[in-house]
């Protein structure tokens, strides 16, 4: 079974068309939630680590939250270059190994 | 800013071939990572090591794969006998400790013919 699902798959936004990505997580005993950023042929690149429930990071555009038993990434007014796919993967008992989900692939047009 | 390097880019390589990936952490990191992901899938975790031995390793690292840490800045993924469907990107990561930020480095394209 799924343990990091993410929604939507894909998503198109026009420029300045604020939005949201979902992480939902089923994995007891979490430790960490990272966002990463993935663009075509490259390696994930580092976005936001979150620790507990009510926490929140920004940067620039992004915002990332996370509760009990999933995270959100919200980005304001997005524009092309946030086009990309956006990874969220968990780090949880006693584990090192990150899980990650299926990735949303965002497309921001002008 | 520090980053994770690996070498080569892009490998191809003959079934049943060994290959070796390498990879530079970030200098301070001591939790060092390696991660698979076939085109069009999900990112999946192969092995993790530490203190110059292997912490933990998913069911994909068989007795076909292998890590070392050669010296104090390298670290490096050898496939024995390579398979077709061992074709992916290959990336290696760094963390200062865990549960922490995992960098990954820009990976290498394994294609086996």
């Amino acid at each position: 079974e799924d343990q990091v699902t993410q929604s939507p798959e894909a998503l198109r936004l026009q420029e300045g068309e604020s939005s949201s990505l979902n992480c939902s997580y089923t994995v007891s005993g979490l430790r960490g939630l990272f966002w990463y950023r993935q663009d075509p042929g490259k390696g994930p690149e580092f976005l936001f680590t979150l620790y507990s429930a009510g926490e929140e990071k920004e940067k620039e555009r992004l915002k990332a939250t996370l509760t009990k038993k999933e995270s959100f990434l919200h980005i304001t007014a997005p524009k092309p270059e946030d086009s990309a796919t956006y990874l969220c993967a968990v780090q949880f008992g006693g584990y090192n190994k990150l899980i990650f989900g299926a990735g949303t692939r965002l497309a921001v047009h002008p | 800013e520090p980053e994770v390097t690996q070498t080569p880019s892009h490998q191809v390589t003959q079934m049943g071939q060994e290959v070796i990936l390498r990879c530079v952490p970030i200098s301070n990191h001591l939790y060092f990572y390696w991660y698979r992901q076939i085109l069009g899938q999900k990112v999946e975790f192969l092995v993790s090591f530490y203190n110059n031995e292997i912490s933990e390793k998913s069911e994909i690292f068989d007795d076909q794969f292998s890590v070392e840490r050669p010296d104090g800045s390298n670290f490096t993924l050898k496939i024995r006998s390579t398979k077709l469907e061992d074709s992916a990107m290959y990336f290696c990561a760094s963390s200062r400790g865990s549960p922490d930020t995992q960098y990954f480095g820009p990976g290498t394209r394994l294609t086996v013919l």
